[in-house]
């Protein structure tokens, strides 16, 4: 099937930095990829929508100026937490739909710590 | 509105005996419905997928599961539960009937006893 890749699968940062984390389709083309964020022990929540060449579409209560998202290439979106804090913890996770759109695919998921 | 609710937070068994996952959905519109799995700070695999084709589902690892439109259920099983099952499970209808934005289930830990 189809790959998605995220890295990093981990990350530590300190409070008030930015972290970056990429998710790229290897072997398919992906207009449209979306970004999850997962607590503890928790179902896994749509932040946004991101859609190669225009704005993303963030879900009601996501901060877009805080998670910053850019999809700048068929198969690559990034997705930037600025001025990290310990509450944005989490692990993130993308996913894209696959070539023929009858499947998401998801990333292996970011571990990130904010201390 | 779609929505999907996984009626069992936890579900324990031991070894060799049957899963039984429970989901419930709600949707407008002719659901797509799936199964993913998830373990430890691991990304999701699909396990199987209804998408209005037959009502039946074989997906992968042994799983199945039923698509009952009478009662709105989309409930994961499998005869013989193995010890690498353990992990979480989520039900996920999608948006309209496409396949844009995924609504998931709260999900079940699976723990598997020897």
């Amino acid at each position: 099937g189809a790959v998605v890749s995220q890295h990093p699968s981990w990350v530590i940062c300190k409070s008030g930095t930015s972290v970056k984390i990429e998710c790229r389709s290897l072997d398919f083309q992906a207009t449209t990829m979306f970004w999850y964020r997962q607590f503890p022990k928790q179902s896994l929540m749509l932040m946004a929508t991101s859609n190669e060449g225009s704005k993303a579409t963030y879900e009601q209560g996501v901060e877009k100026d805080k998670f910053l998202i850019n999809h700048a290439s068929l198969t690559l979106s990034t997705l930037t937490v600025t001025s990290a804090h310990p509450e944005d913890s989490s692990f993130y996770i993308c996913s894209a739909n696959g070539p023929t759109a009858t499947e998401a695919f998801f990333g292996q998921g970011t571990r990130l710590t904010v201390v | 509105a779609q929505s999907v609710t996984q009626l069992d937070s936890h579900v324990s068994v031991s070894e060799g005996t049957p899963v039984l996952l429970r989901c419930n959905y709600s949707s407008s519109y002719s659901p797509s419905l799936f199964w993913y799995v998830q373990h430890p700070n691991k990304g999701l695999q699909l396990l199987l997928k209804y998408t209005s084709a037959a009502t039946l589902v074989k997906g992968i690892n042994g799983f199945e599961a039923e698509f009952k439109k009478s009662e709105t259920s989309f409930h994961l099983t499998k005869p013989s539960a193995h010890m690498s099952d353990a992990a979480e499970y989520f039900c996920v209808v999608t948006v309209s009937g496409g396949y844009n934005k995924l609504i998931f289930g709260a999900g079940t830990r699976l723990a598997v006893h020897p």
